[in-house]
């Protein structure tokens, strides 16, 4: 199964981007890369995702290696709000019988 | 529009009992998924459920087992309870479609924190 590999914690200030890296040097070609991130004491939430090409959403981007052993989320202006633990997951599509691999997830402290 | 629900939120069992956890899905989304998240571990999946079927299972053991019926809503059950199954359980839905994958969004509810004592 392919796996993720993300640094236990980052620190950012307020107002400042935030770049979030991801390593799957094991990912297949159907493998999709999602982000989600959890604060505290509530589920997850969905962030963003991509299969090959970089995204854009109102929350973050997802640039995408070109040989997509790697990922990085960004957010561009870092808030109080977005401390919380974000995962990288990798999502197989491969037909009915996907799988999941989570990574161990990154804290992110803001500083105000 | 509702989110997730899942019940109950907390609860304390002994080592050797039961537990059944429930969780409601939005309304239409016909995908239910389970995941256990504990300190050491983190996330892991446990299964997901379309349409009342099984499509995909975590590597856990049998003691971990679910359902779904025809609304949709599902519960999973853990017999003969073990020290180590106390984590937060955590349900998350998603449309129709082929799966995870091609929709893009899990919706995960707030969890059902067991504490097997």
């Amino acid at each position: 199964d392919a796996k993720t590999t993300q640094p236990n914690s980052m620190e950012s200030n307020e107002e400042e981007p935030v770049h979030l890296p991801c390593n799957h040097s094991t990912i297949s070609g159907t493998d999709y890369i999602h982000w989600y991130r959890q604060l505290p004491s509530q589920g997850p939430e969905y962030v963003i995702h991509g299969l090959t090409s970089n995204v854009n959403n109102r929350m973050a981007s997802l640039a995408i290696a070109e040989d997509r052993k790697s990922s990085t989320l960004i957010l561009h202006r870092a808030t109080l709000r977005d401390a919380a633990v974000y995962y990288c997951i990798l999502l197989n599509s491969g037909g009915s019988n996907y799988k999941l691999t989570f990574g161990k997830g990154t804290l992110l402290t803001v500083n105000p | 529009k509702a989110g997730v629900t899942q019940t109950p939120r907390y609860l304390i069992k002994t080592r050797g009992q039961q537990v059944t956890l429930s969780c409601s899905p939005i309304s239409g989304h016909r995908s239910v998924s389970w995941y256990q998240q504990t300190p050491g571990q983190g996330l892991q999946f446990l299964f997901e459920y379309f349409s009342e079927t099984q499509r995909n299972k975590g590597n856990f053991p049998g003691r971990f087992s679910g359902r779904q019926f025809s609304n949709s809503r599902s519960e999973m059950n853990v017999s003969t309870l073990e020290l180590g199954d106390s984590a937060l359980y955590l349900c998350a839905s998603s449309r129709v479609g082929d799966g995870l994958a091609n929709t893009g969004e899990l919706f995960f509810g707030e969890g059902s924190r067991l504490t097997v004592l």
